[in-house]
């Protein structure tokens, strides 16, 4: 079955670098989803890309899809102590199946 | 706006017990609801969903139950609890089935 892997399991810089995460999956999709999650506390949508999406945006935030090689990256711009978080990206196949969320990249921004 | 409530936050329970775990949304009417399970450090494990009171898809075999009496209140069972079943437990809704999902704070069942 498809699978959001990310890529790398933990990530450690220092506050205003930019931090990148990668997700890759095996099936044809749908949509795409990248969620965060604090320590303890419920998961958090940040942003949704369909599959006919190249890029999108929100804040710091920038997502790209790239259905060509079954991968999806998330930049955070200049990060900060807050970002430090686990961040998941969650893959919705196109034939109506189940979101599946990969194990999730452990985010530390250090001030 | 939409709020999502779980209790309780934390549940410790010996082998054998039953349990229940309520997930209620606020502020929207007929929502997809979903029952997540989440083992420490890693993934999240879809159990059961349902897009309608008393529709529950189950995903995993396991020895849990979900239930949906009214549109926006989903419950989670279990008769007799395993070792096993220890984690952390999330409820989400969404609009859209597979699209965008609002989840709840989480509770974390230790069985003993």
């Amino acid at each position: 079955s498809q699978q959001g892997e990310e890529d790398p399991q933990a990530l450690s810089i220092q506050e205003g670098e930019n931090a990148t995460m990668n997700c890759s999956y095996k099936t044809s999709i749908n949509n795409l989803q990248w969620y965060r999650q604090n320590s303890g506390r419920g998961l958090v949508h940040l942003i949704l890309i369909r599959s006919n999406e190249r890029e999108k945006h929100s804040g710091r935030l920038r997502v790209t899809l790239d259905t060509s090689k079954k991968s999806s990256s998330l930049l955070i711009t200049a990060s900060r102590a807050a970002d430090t978080a686990s961040y998941f990206c969650a893959t919705a196949d196109n034939q109506g199946g189940k979101l599946i969320f990969g194990q999730g990249t452990e985010l530390s921004v250090k001030p | 706006s939409q709020t999502i409530h779980q209790w309780p936050a934390t549940l410790v329970q010996p082998v054998g017990s039953p349990l229940s775990l309520e997930c209620t949304v606020e502020g929207t009417s007929n929502p997809n609801l979903y029952w997540y399970r989440q083992a420490a450090g890693r993934g999240l494990q879809l159990l059961f969903y349902s897009v309608g009171i008393g529709q529950i898809s189950s995903e995993v075999p396991q020895n849990l139950s979900a239930s949906r009496p009214q549109d926006r209140q989903f419950i989670l069972s279990s008769k007799k609890l395993l070792l096993s079943d220890s984690g952390f437990y999330l409820c989400a809704w969404g609009r859209g089935l597979w699209e965008t999902q609002y989840f709840g704070p989480g509770t974390r069942l230790l069985v003993l």
